[in-house]
């Protein structure tokens, strides 16, 4: 597609729950990256894919984070039970490649409230 | 772990003037790159300097690279409302395999104020 899509834009779960958090990412590009953004903050790593290499995943905070991705296509992040502290705004991005020489490309993000 | 760090966190001017914002990190770069971020949903990516650049420019935005400081800056030249967001800069870390992430920093909040 022309552009990086997220969804859910919002989801609003109750604490306890499980959520899956979707990302498609702009066709041709190797790369995609998930990031947490809690309020006012800056942007945390939490899970790096590139190509068929075994994923990243150092900056997932805890093992209730979990991710797969199909290919170079859709990429799912999936939290389980999930926590009050888990309330961000989750960004997915993709770049050409993974080696450093080109931007990256932001969806919009998923914006999750655990209540 | 945080690489870059900016500063102010947040500059608000007058419309017309130009707003200054620095990063500095601490660890070797490839390159550095700024992205703009409005009303906290998506990053777009404005500008990408590498480690060998001293000095880019793009339209109204000019960034400069300093690797023997470890510092980086983003100058905005008339600044125009619509530049109000939060600014990023990122550096590449090396993850595992050799592959590469961005690491931002927290981030600076400008206001245009008209």
């Amino acid at each position: 597609g022309a552009g990086v899509s997220q969804s859910p834009s919002n989801k609003v779960t109750e604490k306890g729950k499980d959520v899956e958090l979707r990302c498609d990412p702009i066709s041709g590009h190797t790369a995609l990256y998930w990031y947490r953004q809690r309020l006012g903050q800056g942007l945390e790593f939490l899970i790096y894919f590139q190509g068929n290499s075994a994923p990243d995943k150092s900056g997932l905070p805890s093992d209730r984070f979990s991710a797969e991705r199909t290919g170079e296509s859709v990429s799912t992040l999936t939290i389980q039970r999930t926590q009050q502290e888990d309330s961000a705004v989750y960004l997915c991005a993709s770049s050409l490649t993974g080696r450093g020489v080109y931007g990256y490309t932001f969806g919009s993000g998923t914006r999750l409230t655990v209540v | 772990s945080q690489q870059g760090e900016e500063d102010p966190q947040a500059l608000s001017i007058q419309e017309g003037e130009n707003a200054t914002m620095n990063c500095s990190y601490k660890t070797s770069i490839n390159n550095l790159q700024w992205y703009r971020q409005n009303s906290g949903r998506g990053l777009v990516h404005l500008i990408l300097i590498r480690s060998n650049e001293r000095e880019k420019h793009s339209g109204r935005l000019r960034v400069t690279l300093d690797t023997s400081k470890k510092s980086s800056s983003l100058l905005i030249t008339a600044s125009r409302a619509a530049d109000t967001a939060s600014y990023f800069c990122a550096t590449d870390a090396y993850g595992i395999q050799g592959a590469q992430k961005l690491v931002f920093g927290q981030g600076t909040r400008l206001t245009i104020n008209p």
